[in-house]
């Protein structure tokens, strides 16, 4: 069972274009949402994170759009470019607030291309 | 991330062989945790470890098992490989209290022959 349901598999976008992944969840416990971005070769590497009492997060070019009633949360990419051709990843975390209790559940990751 | 440490970087070993794969931090982070990565599949959680003696099974945890030697220290061992064992296996660290980022090592790929 995804728990973390994330698409497309695979998204080709122009330089200069919009891309945009979405992701939705199923449990209403998950209270951090973070994006990774994956270069071939590498570990992922954190990229940008909300919380759910913010509805966008926005970091230079990379925004995230949150809907929780909708359980639904998306990454925008605007003005693209060929270095952001990577694997995108979305993810939602269970964390306890006084112990150390924090487990991490991923989707299943978007290929970006970036085309010139 | 070179603060983590996997090791080794590939291995292909043979069905049924014993193979241990190795993760060692200089973050001085409490949590590690094990990820296998395949086509289509994502990350998927393998184990996770609060610290020295807590030790938790992941989603996928069938088939593996794991020994944190020491805060800096967290171990996969596959008892006896099998081809669908094949994957790449990500090794990860966050500080230890509310929400944190994952730190990721660069993964060892394995291949079970």
């Amino acid at each position: 069972q995804q728990q973390v349901k994330q698409s497309p598999q695979s998204l080709i976008v122009q330089k200069g274009g919009i891309s945009i992944i979405n992701c939705a969840y199923e449990n209403t416990a998950f209270d951090y949402f973070p994006w990774y971005q994956q270069f071939p070769g590498k570990g992922p590497a954190l990229l940008i994170a909300i919380r759910p009492d913010v509805s966008e997060k926005k970091e230079g070019r990379f925004t995230i759009s949150f809907n929780k009633s909708a359980k639904q949360f998306s990454l925008h990419i605007m003005d693209s470019q060929p270095g952001d051709s990577a694997t995108y990843f979305c993810a939602a975390s269970i964390s306890s607030r006084s112990g150390g209790y924090q487990k991490v559940t991923f989707g299943t990751g978007t290929k970006l291309q970036v085309i010139p | 991330d070179a603060d983590v440490t996997q090791t080794p970087r590939n291995r292909i070993t043979k069905t049924g062989k014993r193979i241990m794969l190795e993760c060692s931090q200089t973050k001085g982070h409490d949590r590690m945790y094990w990820y296998r990565q395949d086509p289509g599949l994502g990350l998927r959680l393998i184990y996770y470890s609060f610290d020295v003696k807590d030790i938790n099974k992941g989603e996928i945890s069938d088939g593996y098992s794991v020994s944190r030697q020491a805060q800096a220290k967290f171990s996969l061992s596959l008892e006896s490989a099998i081809p669908n064992q094949t994957a790449l296996y990500f090794c990860a660290t966050a500080t230890g209290s509310g929400n944190s980022p994952l730190h990721f090592g660069n993964g060892t790929r394995l291949t079970v022959t």
